[in-house]
């Protein structure tokens, strides 16, 4: 399974634009990302999933260099409410069904 | 919306107890799984679960076995209670598609006295 790497924790100022970087040199070929957000005493929400190039929605965007040996989760203009902890995920179908791996997460914390 | 709920948001117990956490979600997905969630470690995959009676081990299931006996509920039992085992535990589901979107409970924290 891939493993990946990404900050521990990272802080912004209200308004900035924020990226978050996630480190899985050993994907393999059917394997997706996926990013999830995590505030105390919640379980993980999903956010955005990609397999290549750049994914867009209402929440963030995911941009994924064609190597795919990394993405970056971007948040635009973050607000206090961004305070959470995001964890990068990268699996896929193995052997019929799905085998997945969480990182550690990195806890952002947006400064007023 | 999808739902998937736990049995219990706070569980106390001693050690050596058989303790059962159970999950049920709402929305006939076909994988279930299990996490353990410690300061400092993550999110760890215990067991999961791909269809009825099927199950598959995760990073770290010494100490764990599950059950899924229906589709909807997928129980993590911990036959002997210890005091490591003290943590919050995570329930969630995904359909077979979109890969890896996966809905979480709420959990429930764990401790072993």
């Amino acid at each position: 399974l891939a493993k990946t790497t990404q900050p521990i924790s990272m802080d912004s100022y209200e308004g900035q634009e924020v990226n978050i970087t996630c480190s899985h040199n050993n994907i393999a070929t059917n394997d997706y990302i996926t990013w999830y957000q995590q505030f105390p005493s919640q379980g993980p929400r999903f956010i955005i999933q990609g397999y290549k190039t750049k994914v867009t929605n209402e929440v963030a965007s995911l941009f994924i260099p064609a190597d795919r040996k990394s993405s970056t989760l971007s948040l635009p203009r973050v607000s206090l409410s961004d305070t959470a902890v995001y964890y990068c995920l990268v699996g896929g179908y193995s052997g019929g069904y799905q085998k997945v791996t969480f990182g550690t997460g990195t806890k952002l914390q947006v400064i007023p | 919306d999808v739902k998937v709920t736990q049995s219990s948001r706070y569980l106390v117990k001693r050690t050596g107890e058989k303790v059962f956490l159970e999950c049920v979600q709402d929305m006939d997905h076909e994988n279930m799984f299990w996490y353990r969630q410690d300061p400092g470690l993550g999110l760890r995959l215990i067991y999961f679960s791909y269809d009825v009676k099927m199950k598959e081990k995760g990073d770290i299931p010494e100490g764990y076995s599950v059950s899924r006996e229906k589709k909807e509920r997928f129980s993590l039992i911990l036959e002997s209670a210890s005091t490591n085992q003290t943590s919050m535990y995570l329930c969630a589901s995904s359909p077979g598609q979109p890969l890896l979107k996966q809905y979480f409970g709420p959990g429930t924290r764990l401790t072993v006295t």
